[in-house]
């Protein structure tokens, strides 16, 4: 399969604390990027970062990538019970072709 | 921009029957997806467009599974005959430019075949 991998499957923190998802793939990147679905809902643009850069930060989210073993990982720091929600990671192949591989997703629950 | 736009939300129908599922992209994208996600399998590409022509369809499951896309602002998927293990939820998302930039999803079609 071309899908990623997230790791861990479930994720459980208080308000405040930081949330750590990490993310495996299988082949070479254009790019990799992190979405963010809330129950019932479309799946939404988090942040994305090319397989050139190592790290990238957007608010309370950081992103770093490491290509050598293939993985991701995403922290939000200073959770809220808003940040409740399931975290995908896709990655684009570098051979250039516009589609989108998902992992599995990591439902993260930020209790109040 | 609305964003996209998908119909219907919500969708059950009998064994057999026909569905058909609809999306509105964004306007100017010049990539169309379709995904369907379910518990077991996650979230599967099932096809894409550019440009309005079919580029990888290889995700479709089935002979049962057809899309079209006759013109840059609306697209279907259509599944004939319906069996319930298409149960799922169906989403449309597009996106502008290549090299995997970033999607733009609809709301998804929650399709329940009984």
């Amino acid at each position: 399969s071309q899908q990623g991998e997230e790791d861990p499957q479930a994720l459980s923190i208080q308000e405040g604390e930081n949330a750590t998802m990490n993310c495996s793939y299988k082949t070479s990147i254009n790019n990799l990027q992190w979405y963010r679905q809330n129950s019932g809902r479309g799946l939404v643009h988090l942040i994305l970062i090319r397989s050139n850069e190592r790290e990238k930060h957007s608010g309370r989210l950081r992103v770093t990538l490491d290509t050598s073993k293939k993985s991701s990982s995403l922290l939000i720091t200073a959770s809220r019970a808003a940040d409740t929600a399931s975290y995908f990671c896709a990655t684009a192949e570098q051979t250039g072709a516009n589609n989108l591989f998902f992992g599995t997703g990591t439902r993260l629950t930020v209790i109040p | 921009d609305a964003g996209v736009i998908q119909s219907p939300r919500h969708e059950v129908t009998e064994m057999g029957q026909e569905v058909t599922l609809r999306c509105k992209p964004i306007s100017g994208h010049d990539y169309l997806f379709w995904y369907r996600q379910t518990m077991m399998r996650g979230l599967e590409l099932l096809i894409y467009f550019n440009n309005n022509v079919p580029i990888d369809d290889s995700g479709m499951p089935e002979d049962r599974f057809s899309a079209k896309m006759p013109n840059a602002s609306f697209s279907t998927l259509k599944i004939q005959p319906s069996e319930p293990r298409d149960s799922a939820v169906y989403f449309c998302a597009s996106s502008l430019g290549t090299g995997g930039t970033e999607a733009f999803f609809g709301q998804g079609t929650r399709l329940t075949v009984v």
